[in-house]
């Protein structure tokens, strides 16, 4: 596709359901990034795959958070037993091979947990 | 740890020219990316300063100075269609990046 994409692009839960974010990177592009953006905040880094590797998630806030990336294409992120604060908007960004190179963003999914 | 600060709102009049300014303290610094993020939308690619100096793209021009971990953003001849978050987010190890909270730029006629 032309661009990141993700979905869905809203999602409501209830506490403590588990939801899966889907993001379709860029044809081609190497690098994976998710990010967490809490209303007025930047983005806070999550994790990082490099093809199907994952080789940083030092932002993932607790082992409740999991993501994948099997085939070095689609990503998902997983959350299990889901909390209020985990209720922010969830971004996909990706890049051609991650060294330096601008990140392209997907719209978000903006993830609710009543 | 990184951190990267920035004003949270300015205001300026359409035609006008508006400065943003960023500074950082990052371990393994390798450069200052700059997006824009209209509410609700993705953030946008701006520019990428690795050297110290002024980069010029269009009525966007972004400046760095690595030994002071400082960085702004220039916009000129600002247009309605500005209005937007910006932010300023400093790269490290090679592919991390680390985003200010982002200053809200209202551009009024």
């Amino acid at each position: 596709g032309a661009g990141v994409s993700q979905s869905p692009r809203y999602k409501v839960a209830k506490r403590g359901q588990d939801v899966a974010l889907r993001c379709d990177p860029i044809s081609g592009h190497v690098s994976l990034f998710w990010y967490q953006q809490a209303l007025g905040q930047g983005p806070e880094f999550l994790t990082y795959f490099q093809n199907e590797a994952q080789l940083d998630k030092s932002g993932l806030p607790s082992d409740r958070f999991f993501a994948e990336r099997p085939e070095g294409s689609v990503s998902t992120l997983k959350i299990q037993r889901t909390q209020q604060e985990d209720s922010a908007v969830y971004l996909c960004a990706s890049s051609l091979t991650g060294f330096n190179q601008p990140q392209h963003f997907g719209d978000g999914t903006r993830l609710s947990i009543l | 740890g990184q951190n990267i600060d920035q004003p949270t709102e300015m205001t300026a009049t359409e035609g006008a020219i508006v400065q943003i300014n960023c500074t950082y303290q990052t371990s393994g610094f390798n450069g200052l990316f700059w997006y824009q993020q209209h509410a609700g939308e993705a953030p946008t690619f701006l520019s990428y300063n690795v050297l110290d100096g002024l980069e010029e793209k269009g009525r966007f021009s972004s400046f760095l100075s690595r030994s002071k971990g400082y960085s702004y953003l220039l916009l000129k001849e600002l247009q309605m269609k500005d209005s937007a978050s910006y932010l300023c987010a400093a790269s490290s190890n090679d592919y991390k990046l680390s985003f200010g909270a982002g200053t809200t730029v209202t551009v009024r006629a």
